[in-house]
C-alpha cells in the first residue's frame, strides 16, 4: 500500500517568506502523477500542480514543484496573505486508485 | 463552465445506508477519458478516495470501503450517485464530488463539488 507522509505537520511564517513543504512517498513513484492541492477552511481542494512540476490553469507563479523517485517539494516563494491554508500532495495509481498526503498547515507566524 | 454539486442528507443513523447524488453541469458524464469520484475529509483530517466511476460506466472503488459502496450513474440526469452501508460513525465526514482527469499530460482532480458534511449519529 503506498503511503505519502507530508512534513511538517505545521509551517509557521510570515508574508512575504518563502515556504517549502515536503511530500515523501513510501516507494519510488512517477512524477507523471504526483500533484498538489490548497484547501481553505470550508472549501473545496484546489488543484495547484499536477506531473509534479506543471502549474495548473490560472495558478500563480510562485507556487512551483519539483521532485522525483520518491521526494517531491511545493515551493510557494513569497507568501500571500491568501496563501495560508493546508497543502495536500496526491498520487494516482493505476486501476485506479488516489492516495492523499496527511496535509501540511502554512500558517500565520 | 464545469459545476458539480452534491446533494444528500446531512444525518444518518448508525446501520443505515448513506446515499449521495452529484449533480454535473457544463460537462457530460459520457464524455471520453474523464472520470469522476467520490472522496472523503473526516472532520480535521485528511482526504480519502472512495470510488470513481469511469466515462463508459465501469466503477473502481477503495479497497477499504469495497464491500460497503455503490457507484452508479444516471445518465439522462447527468448525475452520479454514492451508497455506503451500513454506516458507523467513522463515515462521518464531509463528501466530495470531483472530475478525475488522466490523460493528455494532466493527472489531477481538476473539478469539485462544494462538498456536504454527512453526520452519522442516532
Amino acid at each position: 500500500e503506498m503511503v505519502l507522509t507530508q512534513s511538517p505537520g505545521t509551517l509557521s511564517l510570515s508574508p512575504g517568506e518563502r515556504a517549502t513543504l515536503s511530500c515523501r512517498a513510501s516507494q519510488s513513484v512517477s512524477s507523471s502523477y504526483l500533484g498538489w492541492y490548497q484547501q481553505k477552511p470550508g472549501q473545496a481542494p484546489r488543484l495547484l500542480i499536477y506531473g509534479a512540476s506543471s502549474r495548473a490553469t490560472g495558478i500563480p507563479d510562485r507556487f512551483s514543484g519539483s521532485g522525483s523517485g520518491s521526494d517531491f517539494t511545493l515551493t510557494i516563494t513569497k507568501l500571500e496573505p491568501e496563501d495560508f491554508a493546508v497543502y495536500y500532495c496526491q498520487l494516482y495509481g493505476s486501476s485506479p486508485t488516489w492516495t492523499f498526503g496527511q496535509g501540511t498547515k502554512v500558517e500565520v507566524k | 463552465q464545469l459545476q458539480l454539486r452534491e446533494s444528500g442528507p446531512g444525518l444518518v443513523k448508525p446501520s443505515e445506508t448513506l446515499s449521495l447524488t452529484c449533480s454535473v453541469s457544463g460537462g457530460s458524464l459520457t464524455r471520453r477519458n474523464y472520470y469522476w469520484g467520490w472522496f472523503r475529509q473526516p472532520p480535521g483530517k485528511w482526504l480519502e478516495w472512495i470510488g470513481s466511476l469511469s466515462y463508459s460506466g465501469s466503477t473502481y472503488y477503495n479497497p477499504s470501503l469495497q464491500s460497503r459502496v455503490t457507484i452508479s450513474v444516471d445518465t439522462s440526469n447527468n448525475q452520479f450517485s454514492l451508497k455506503l452501508r451500513p454506516v458507523t460513525a467513522a463515515d462521518t465526514a464531509v463528501y466530495y464530488c470531483a472530475r478525475e482527469v488522466t490523460f493528455g499530460g494532466l493527472v489531477g482532480l481538476d473539478s469539485w463539488g462544494q462538498g456536504t458534511l454527512v453526520t452519522v449519529s442516532s
